[in-house]
């Protein structure tokens, strides 16, 4: 089955800075990529998703790129908020499939 | 739109006892519905996938005598924990999903904390 790789686990920022987010994947037939964010006690909310026919998608401070020859995607988050604190996860859904496979997740903190 | 409930929001409940949690999709048809269990600090683990009208389909090592499903409608699917035991104690989040919103992204409901004595 499909494999997804979340680094890092745990991640510290000061308000203002960038953060990334990294994900590696192992079944090249996966064709789509979405990110959540889940704040404590609450469902994950889809913040941005890319699919495999782009390199790149952008939503104001948040982007995500792909590498499917890599096998590898990213977050990003660029000017870095204290409500932007929360836990982040990939997930990973191959062509042809509705279930999607989570990565194990990363806590952001942003540093006021 | 995509909106997705589910109730109840938490329940306690004695060991032994069986607890029903449902999933309903508002405002779409859900062709299919997951439902996941997260453990403190960790992530999402997919227990079941449940299509309307027919078996639902259980990840390795999900007892389905013990987590019974039921997608009876395009918009309710319900999980029920049987004979609930101090270790069946979590967070359980369903998802819906349908082919004619955004391509099939899931929408998840706000979780059930289940605890069991």
């Amino acid at each position: 089955g499909e494999n997804v790789e979340q680094h890092p686990s745990t991640l510290s920022v000061q308000e203002g800075d960038s953060a990334v987010i990294k994900c590696t994947y192992s079944d090249s037939a996966s064709n789509y990529f979405p990110w959540y964010k889940q704040e404590l006690g609450k469902r994950p909310q889809l913040i941005i998703d890319i699919r495999s026919n782009v390199g790149e998608k952008k939503d104001q401070r948040i982007a995500v790129t792909l590498n499917k020859t890599a096998k590898h995607f990213s977050l990003h988050i660029t000017e870095t908020q204290p409500e932007d604190s929360a836990v982040y996860f990939c997930a990973v859904r191959r062509e042809g499939y509705q279930k999607v496979t989570f990565g194990t997740g990363t806590k952001l903190q942003v540093i006021p | 739109g995509a909106v997705v409930s589910q109730h109840p929001s938490w329940v306690i409940c004695k060991s032994g006892t069986s607890v029903k949690i449902e999933c309903r999709s508002l405002d779409f048809q859900a062709t299919t519905m997951f439902w996941y269990r997260q453990f403190p600090k960790q992530s999402l683990m997919l227990m079941a996938t449940s299509n309307e009208g027919s078996k639902a389909t259980y990840e390795q090592g999900v007892e389905k005598d013990k987590f019974l499903i039921n997608h009876a409608s395009l918009t309710l699917s319900t999980l029920t924990v049987t004979s609930a035991h101090p270790e069946d104690s979590s967070f359980y989040i369903c998802s819906a999903h349908s082919l004619e919103l955004t391509m099939g992204t899931q929408y998840f409901g706000p979780g059930t904390r289940l605890l069991v004595l």
